[in-house]
């Protein structure tokens, strides 16, 4: 595999259920991040991973749970949705992290639908 | 404050057109950085170009071109013969001053009909 992945590519949750998304980068980057791509929305950054360490957090509601175990994996736990949090999920990788300059590339997403 | 705009919500062309997505950055700041996304209907966000604010050159790289203006803060992209695989909605975004993260705009969603 190359590039960054993202499983699963789809995700039905109800309001009650667990569930996480998966991201992986196999590009030897330093930094990965959470965004969230809702219906005619900007971009909205989530979570900023360098080194394995959170340095920046906008503000997520507490129902959304990073980890990232290691440089090449980050995850995204979810519980009590709600459906406005329906939307695509993007997971993206730079070689350095929050402070840097360096192309971020992106994973295909996770589209979750919250019923 | 920093602000980006792509004026042109959705743009349609017929195959073969040429088309030129606008991107105006407005900022203070005199070092930033531009990029210019792709996102075809599958959802990935596909890297294009990179440009630095003290790099005015064009660039070219095969039918894609990009016009960097410092005076006007416009960041134009062309898209030379269009295809309707070039069909996707494309982001222009800064990243201002290299110590804040990527800032996306609303795109602008094109449209080539064959």
């Amino acid at each position: 595999e190359t590039g960054v992945t993202q499983t699963p590519r789809h995700l039905v949750m109800g309001m009650t259920n667990k569930k996480s998304l998966k991201c992986e980068q196999h590009l030897g980057h330093n930094a990965m991040y959470w965004y969230k791509q809702s219906a005619k929305k900007p971009l909205e950054l989530m979570f900023v991973y360098s080194l394995e360490e959170r340095v920046e957090n906008n503000s997520v509601p507490s129902r959304f749970s990073p980890e990232c175990p290691n440089s090449s994996h980050l995850f995204l736990h979810l519980h009590t949705l709600q459906p406005e949090d329906s939307a695509l999920y993007l997971c993206a990788s730079s070689q350095e992290g929050l402070l840097s300059t360096d192309t971020q590339y992106f994973g295909p997403g996770t589209r979750l639908t919250v019923l | 404050a920093q602000k980006v705009t792509q004026a042109q919500t959705e743009i349609s062309v017929v195959e073969k057109e040429d088309v030129t997505l606008d991107c105006v950055y407005e900022t203070r700041d005199t070092t930033y950085y531009l990029f210019w996304y792709k996102q075809p209907p599958s959802g990935e966000l596909v890297f294009l170009i990179r440009r630095n604010s003290f790099d005015e050159q064009n660039e070219i790289s095969g039918r894609y071109s990009w016009n960097f203006q410092k005076s006007t803060s416009s960041f134009n992209f062309t898209i030379t013969a269009s295809q309707v695989v070039d069909s996707a909605v494309y982001f222009c975004a800064p990243i201002p001053r290299g110590n804040t993260p990527l800032v996306f705009g609303k795109g602008t969603r094109l449209s080539v009909i064959a």
